[in-house]
């Protein structure tokens, strides 16, 4: 079974701070990992994936297979980015998409 | 990329009555989904729409009480039967474009059932 774990409902930091939302997941294949982003009153967006490698609006994450995480990673995180981010997985020959229950993400000035 | 629109946006319904909520997509799109997003929380896969025959449901979702419709590659219907309260919920339609292999999704429709 396909499971994404997110711990932190709600982080807060400061402008200028790094940023780190955890992501781990739990799947017996290889799986693909992406995050998805949700500002105020628009639609999920894709951030990015983990078969990309590129860093989005400066978040990078990587794929830790030992550890079986994804984390999303800012060095200096910006007001704009307050939003919602999910992360989500999906098996390399599904196409079912499980999201994690979200990181509601503040950034203070 | 894709351009996915839902209608209603919103809607405030009755205990025991339906809703139908549309998806129209702006270009053919090989999967389109259906999810839920109950307030507070994640969202949870419905079903899978499939073009010209039944949909693919996810556990704990059946089709008598959300029937899916997929007549053709860019539009697809999710209806909400026998509405009860605890079907307050946001229903997103979510398209899987070849190009890319990437998931989009909609608006979302945001249902209160009193």
């Amino acid at each position: 079974a396909q499971r994404v774990t997110q711990p932190e409902k709600l982080l807060s930091v400061f402008k200028g701070a790094p940023v780190e939302l955890k992501c781990n997941y739990s799947y017996s294949g290889s799986p693909e990992l992406f995050w998805y982003v949700q500002y105020s009153r628009q639609r999920l967006q894709l951030l990015l994936r983990h078969i990309s490698r590129e860093s989005i609006k400066g978040f990078t994450a990587d794929l830790n297979k030992g550890e079986t995480s994804f984390h999303l990673k800012k060095p200096f995180a910006q007001e704009e980015d307050s939003a919602m981010y999910y992360c989500a997985l999906r098996s390399t020959s599904g196409s079912r998409l499980t999201f994690g229950e979200g990181t509601q993400l503040t950034v203070n000035p | 990329s894709a351009v996915i629109s839902q209608k209603p946006s919103r809607d405030i319904c009755q205990r025991g009555t339906s809703l139908t909520i549309q998806c129209q997509v702006d270009s053919q799109v090989t999967m389109m989904f259906w999810y839920r997003q109950q307030p507070g929380q994640s969202l949870t896969l419905i079903a899978t729409a499939n073009q010209g025959s039944e949909a693919t449901y996810e556990s704990g979702f059946v089709i008598d009480k959300f029937p899916i419709s997929r007549p053709n590659l860019t539009f697809s219907t999710l209806t909400v039967s026998n509405m009860s309260p605890e079907d307050s919920s946001i229903y997103l339609c979510s398209v899987r474009v070849l190009a890319g292999n990437e998931q989009f999704f909609g608006p979302g429709t945001r249902l209160t059932v009193l």
